[in-house]
Protein backbone atom coordinates (compact mmCIF):
# COMPACT_ATOMS: atom_id res chain seq x y z
CA UNK A 1 0.00 0.00 0.00
CA UNK A 2 1.12 3.36 -0.36
CA UNK A 3 -0.73 5.18 2.24
CA UNK A 4 1.03 6.57 4.78
CA UNK A 5 1.83 5.25 8.32
CA UNK A 6 0.72 7.02 11.42
CA UNK A 7 1.32 6.66 14.67
CA UNK A 8 0.37 5.61 17.46
CA UNK A 9 -3.02 4.29 16.02
CA UNK A 10 -4.28 5.60 19.03
CA UNK A 11 -4.06 7.58 21.33
CA UNK A 12 -5.15 8.88 25.08
CA UNK A 13 -4.58 11.24 27.72
CA UNK A 14 -5.38 14.05 30.19
CA UNK A 15 -6.62 17.14 29.39
CA UNK A 16 -4.08 19.96 29.62
CA UNK A 17 -1.34 17.00 28.13
CA UNK A 18 0.57 17.49 24.84
CA UNK A 19 -0.34 15.06 22.44
CA UNK A 20 2.22 14.40 19.58
CA UNK A 21 0.96 12.31 16.47
CA UNK A 22 3.81 10.96 13.76
CA UNK A 23 3.41 10.75 10.25
CA UNK A 24 6.05 8.77 7.90
CA UNK A 25 5.82 8.38 3.98
CA UNK A 26 7.93 7.27 0.88
CA UNK A 27 7.79 9.31 -2.02
CA UNK A 28 8.61 13.20 -2.52
CA UNK A 29 6.07 15.13 -1.79
CA UNK A 30 4.77 18.75 -2.93
CA UNK A 31 3.16 19.17 0.52
CA UNK A 32 1.67 17.61 3.55
CA UNK A 33 -1.66 18.66 5.77
CA UNK A 34 -3.02 17.69 9.08
CA UNK A 35 -6.79 17.27 9.45
CA UNK A 36 -9.20 16.31 11.98
CA UNK A 37 -12.29 14.62 11.63
CA UNK A 38 -14.92 14.03 14.40
CA UNK A 39 -16.79 10.75 14.09
CA UNK A 40 -17.44 9.74 10.65
CA UNK A 41 -18.11 13.22 9.76
CA UNK A 42 -15.95 15.61 7.51
CA UNK A 43 -12.56 16.68 7.52
CA UNK A 44 -11.73 19.88 8.70
CA UNK A 45 -8.20 21.12 7.53
CA UNK A 46 -5.47 22.38 9.92
CA UNK A 47 -2.32 22.87 8.84
CA UNK A 48 -0.74 22.54 5.30
CA UNK A 49 3.27 22.74 4.98
CA UNK A 50 5.05 22.96 2.26
CA UNK A 51 8.44 20.79 1.15
CA UNK A 52 10.72 23.34 1.68
CA UNK A 53 9.10 24.40 5.19
CA UNK A 54 10.38 22.48 8.11
CA UNK A 55 7.83 24.19 10.77
CA UNK A 56 4.41 25.81 11.33
CA UNK A 57 2.39 26.94 13.94
CA UNK A 58 -1.33 27.40 14.18
CA UNK A 59 -2.55 28.32 17.29
CA UNK A 60 -1.79 25.01 19.76
CA UNK A 61 -0.85 23.16 16.81
CA UNK A 62 2.92 22.73 15.71
CA UNK A 63 3.63 20.80 12.97
CA UNK A 64 7.23 19.87 11.64
CA UNK A 65 8.43 18.43 8.76
CA UNK A 66 11.75 16.64 8.27
CA UNK A 67 11.66 16.21 4.24
CA UNK A 68 15.38 13.84 4.78
CA UNK A 69 13.45 11.56 7.38
CA UNK A 70 10.12 11.68 4.72
CA UNK A 71 8.20 12.07 8.64
CA UNK A 72 6.02 14.67 10.06
CA UNK A 73 5.01 15.29 13.31
CA UNK A 74 1.94 17.27 14.64
CA UNK A 75 2.09 18.51 18.12
CA UNK A 76 -1.16 19.89 19.83
CA UNK A 77 -0.53 21.70 23.07
CA UNK A 78 -2.96 21.98 26.52
CA UNK A 79 -5.05 19.32 24.95
CA UNK A 80 -8.53 20.38 25.42
CA UNK A 81 -11.66 17.50 25.53
CA UNK A 82 -13.36 18.70 22.33
CA UNK A 83 -9.67 18.06 21.11
CA UNK A 84 -11.23 14.61 20.59
CA UNK A 85 -11.58 12.90 16.97
CA UNK A 86 -9.44 11.09 14.36
CA UNK A 87 -6.37 13.21 13.30
CA UNK A 88 -4.92 12.35 9.71
CA UNK A 89 -1.96 13.26 7.74
CA UNK A 90 -2.58 13.32 3.88
CA UNK A 91 0.62 13.98 1.32
CA UNK A 92 0.54 15.54 -1.93
CA UNK A 93 2.75 13.88 -4.05
CA UNK A 94 5.29 16.00 -6.16
CA UNK A 95 5.69 16.13 -10.26
CA UNK A 96 2.81 15.29 -12.79
CA UNK A 97 1.20 12.96 -11.24
CA UNK A 98 -0.34 14.76 -8.12
CA UNK A 99 -2.40 12.40 -5.94
CA UNK A 100 -3.59 13.06 -2.46
CA UNK A 101 -2.32 9.86 0.13
CA UNK A 102 -3.69 10.09 3.43
CA UNK A 103 -2.29 7.91 6.22
CA UNK A 104 -4.58 5.70 8.77
CA UNK A 105 -4.84 8.30 11.52
CA UNK A 106 -4.28 8.71 14.83
CA UNK A 107 -7.55 8.11 17.47
CA UNK A 108 -7.16 10.62 20.14
CA UNK A 109 -9.01 10.63 23.20
CA UNK A 110 -8.52 13.53 25.61
CA UNK A 111 -9.95 12.91 28.93
CA UNK A 112 -11.52 15.50 31.32
CA UNK B 1 -19.98 30.39 1.19
CA UNK B 2 -17.04 28.63 0.06
CA UNK B 3 -18.05 25.27 0.11
CA UNK B 4 -18.14 22.20 -1.83
CA UNK B 5 -22.04 20.16 -1.53
CA UNK B 6 -22.38 16.29 -2.06
CA UNK B 7 -26.04 14.72 -3.10
CA UNK B 8 -27.34 12.55 -2.03
CA UNK B 9 -25.89 12.53 1.59
CA UNK B 10 -27.10 9.22 2.47
CA UNK B 11 -28.00 6.18 -0.72
CA UNK B 12 -29.18 2.18 -0.04
CA UNK B 13 -29.06 0.74 -3.03
CA UNK B 14 -29.17 -2.80 -4.67
CA UNK B 15 -26.40 -4.62 -6.73
CA UNK B 16 -26.13 -3.53 -10.05
CA UNK B 17 -28.02 -0.74 -9.93
CA UNK B 18 -25.94 2.43 -11.77
CA UNK B 19 -25.82 5.77 -9.42
CA UNK B 20 -24.46 8.64 -9.40
CA UNK B 21 -22.84 10.82 -6.29
CA UNK B 22 -22.87 14.68 -7.80
CA UNK B 23 -19.93 16.81 -6.57
CA UNK B 24 -20.08 20.64 -6.75
CA UNK B 25 -17.78 23.47 -5.61
CA UNK B 26 -18.24 27.28 -5.73
CA UNK B 27 -14.45 28.54 -5.45
CA UNK B 28 -12.74 27.77 -8.78
CA UNK B 29 -10.87 25.98 -7.96
CA UNK B 30 -9.08 23.44 -10.77
CA UNK B 31 -8.19 20.42 -8.52
CA UNK B 32 -10.74 18.02 -7.76
CA UNK B 33 -11.40 14.51 -5.84
CA UNK B 34 -12.91 11.35 -4.36
CA UNK B 35 -12.04 8.96 -1.84
CA UNK B 36 -13.81 6.62 0.06
CA UNK B 37 -13.47 6.06 3.50
CA UNK B 38 -13.42 2.63 5.33
CA UNK B 39 -12.79 1.84 8.78
CA UNK B 40 -8.98 0.71 9.66
CA UNK B 41 -8.14 2.18 5.83
CA UNK B 42 -8.39 6.21 6.39
CA UNK B 43 -9.38 7.48 3.57
CA UNK B 44 -7.95 6.55 -0.32
CA UNK B 45 -8.31 8.52 -3.22
CA UNK B 46 -10.65 6.65 -5.92
CA UNK B 47 -9.98 9.63 -8.74
CA UNK B 48 -8.95 13.46 -9.05
CA UNK B 49 -9.16 15.92 -11.53
CA UNK B 50 -6.48 18.81 -11.96
CA UNK B 51 -8.49 20.44 -14.34
CA UNK B 52 -11.48 20.26 -16.95
CA UNK B 53 -11.11 17.24 -19.54
CA UNK B 54 -8.25 16.09 -16.73
CA UNK B 55 -8.60 12.95 -14.97
CA UNK B 56 -6.49 10.84 -13.30
CA UNK B 57 -6.75 6.99 -11.20
CA UNK B 58 -6.06 7.35 -7.55
CA UNK B 59 -5.58 4.51 -5.70
CA UNK B 60 -8.54 2.86 -5.37
CA UNK B 61 -10.50 3.42 -9.02
CA UNK B 62 -11.41 -0.46 -9.92
CA UNK B 63 -15.13 0.08 -10.22
CA UNK B 64 -16.05 3.92 -10.29
CA UNK B 65 -15.72 6.37 -13.16
CA UNK B 66 -15.76 10.19 -13.22
CA UNK B 67 -16.03 13.10 -15.58
CA UNK B 68 -14.77 16.63 -15.45
CA UNK B 69 -17.37 18.52 -18.33
CA UNK B 70 -16.75 21.83 -16.18
CA UNK B 71 -14.98 23.03 -13.40
CA UNK B 72 -17.41 22.99 -10.80
CA UNK B 73 -18.57 19.60 -11.36
CA UNK B 74 -17.04 16.16 -10.48
CA UNK B 75 -19.48 13.53 -10.27
CA UNK B 76 -18.78 9.95 -9.18
CA UNK B 77 -20.34 7.49 -11.86
CA UNK B 78 -20.68 3.92 -10.43
CA UNK B 79 -22.11 1.78 -12.84
CA UNK B 80 -22.68 -1.65 -11.58
CA UNK B 81 -22.61 -0.86 -7.67
CA UNK B 82 -20.86 -4.54 -5.69
CA UNK B 83 -21.76 -4.38 -2.02
CA UNK B 84 -17.67 -3.44 -1.54
CA UNK B 85 -18.20 -0.32 -2.68
CA UNK B 86 -20.48 0.21 0.45
CA UNK B 87 -18.15 2.89 2.21
CA UNK B 88 -18.21 6.74 3.10
CA UNK B 89 -17.22 8.86 0.02
CA UNK B 90 -16.11 12.08 0.23
CA UNK B 91 -15.55 15.07 -2.68
CA UNK B 92 -13.10 17.83 -2.45
CA UNK B 93 -11.48 20.40 -3.88
CA UNK B 94 -7.90 22.30 -3.84
CA UNK B 95 -7.15 25.93 -4.24
CA UNK B 96 -4.58 25.03 -6.39
CA UNK B 97 -4.32 27.75 -8.66
CA UNK B 98 -2.04 31.20 -9.07
CA UNK B 99 -1.86 32.68 -5.74
CA UNK B 100 -2.94 29.09 -4.06
CA UNK B 101 -2.70 28.20 -0.70
CA UNK B 102 -3.09 24.35 -1.82
CA UNK B 103 -6.00 23.87 1.24
CA UNK B 104 -8.25 21.05 0.39
CA UNK B 105 -11.80 21.62 1.16
CA UNK B 106 -14.08 18.88 1.74
CA UNK B 107 -18.09 17.80 0.93
CA UNK B 108 -19.88 16.39 4.01
CA UNK B 109 -19.42 12.84 3.16
CA UNK B 110 -22.17 10.81 1.15
CA UNK B 111 -22.99 7.45 3.32
CA UNK B 112 -23.14 4.20 0.32
CA UNK B 113 -24.68 1.05 1.38
CA UNK B 114 -25.45 -1.30 -1.63
CA UNK B 115 -27.34 -4.38 -0.53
Amino acid sequence: SQQGEEDPQALSIQEGENATMNCSYKTSINNLQWYRQNSGRGLVHLILIRSNEREKHSGRLRVTLDTSKKSSSLLITASRAADTASYFCARRDSGGYQKVTFGTGTKLQVIP
Amino acid sequence: EAQVTQNPRYLITVTGKKLTVTCSQNMNHEYMSWYRQDPGLGLRQIYYSMNVEVTDKGDVPEGYKVSRKEKRNFPLILESPSPNQTSLYFCASIDSGTGRTDTQYFGPGTRLTVL
